[in-house]
């Protein structure tokens, strides 16, 4: 079963827009998500996170919204710009034990100049 | 660079080989864990170690699959008896356990072919 879910394989932004990527999820287990961002030939870099008793986090140019009552978070870029295009992972920590993350299929970003 | 280091970065192996990759976390980091990506999905938990105790194992993790990690630094991760639906990208990620949020930092990954 698909615990964490991102619907959209692929999003096309133009530059200096809004990007908003979604996430899904099923399980109350979770304390914090998360997003990563990915490039070709890379492993998975960090981009923010967020408590499960939060709604909002932001860094930068990055924010991230989590609506639990929905079960539904989002991750929004403003601006976007060319250097975002990569794919974007939502991650859900599980709570306690090893603390493993559940990660949703990707969204492949690309930001038009 | 002291980031998580995984070795080799691709490994092309026939159907029946054995195969054996290796992962250098942050040096500090107590914490290691194992995921799977195959193609078009996220990653997937394996397995995790905390220092050299592995902990906790996914079901996906089949008996052909063993992993340790002796005197809890580097990590290695073994596929016997390859076969063709093995073939995916392998992540070593660490972090360091005890603080209220502990983020995981992941390696480049090992890319298996198995033909």
């Amino acid at each position: 079963d698909q615990q964490v879910k991102q619907n959209s394989p692929s999003l096309s932004v133009q530059e200096g827009r809004i990007s908003i990527l979604n996430c899904d999820y099923t399980n109350s287990m979770f304390d914090y998500f998360l997003w990563y961002k990915k490039y070709p030939a890379e492993g998975p870099t960090f981009l923010i996170s967020i408590s499960s008793i939060k709604d909002k986090n932001e860094d930068g140019r990055f924010t991230v919204f989590l609506n639990k009552s929905a079960k539904h978070l989002s991750l929004h870029i403003v601006p976007s710009q060319p250097g975002d295009s990569a794919v974007y992972f939502c991650a859900a920590r599980v709570m306690g034990g090893a603390q493993k993350l559940v990660f949703g299929q990707g969204t492949r970003l690309t930001i038009n100049p | 660079d002291t980031g998580v280091s995984q070795d080799p970065r691709h490994k092309i192996t026939k159907r029946g080989q054995n195969v054996t990759f290796r992962c250098d976390p942050i040096s500090e980091h107590n914490r290691l864990y194992w995921y799977r990506q195959t193609l078009g999905q996220g990653p997937e938990f394996l397995t995790y170690f905390q220092n050299e105790a592995q902990l906790e194992k996914s079901r996906l993790l089949s008996d052909r699959f063993s992993a340790e990690r002796p005197k809890g630094s580097f990590s290695t991760l073994e596929i016997q008896r390859t076969e063709q639906g093995d073939s995916a990208m392998y992540l070593c990620a660490s972090s360091l356990a005890g603080r209220a949020y502990n983020e995981q930092f992941f390696g480049p990954g090992t890319r298996l072919t198995v033909l």
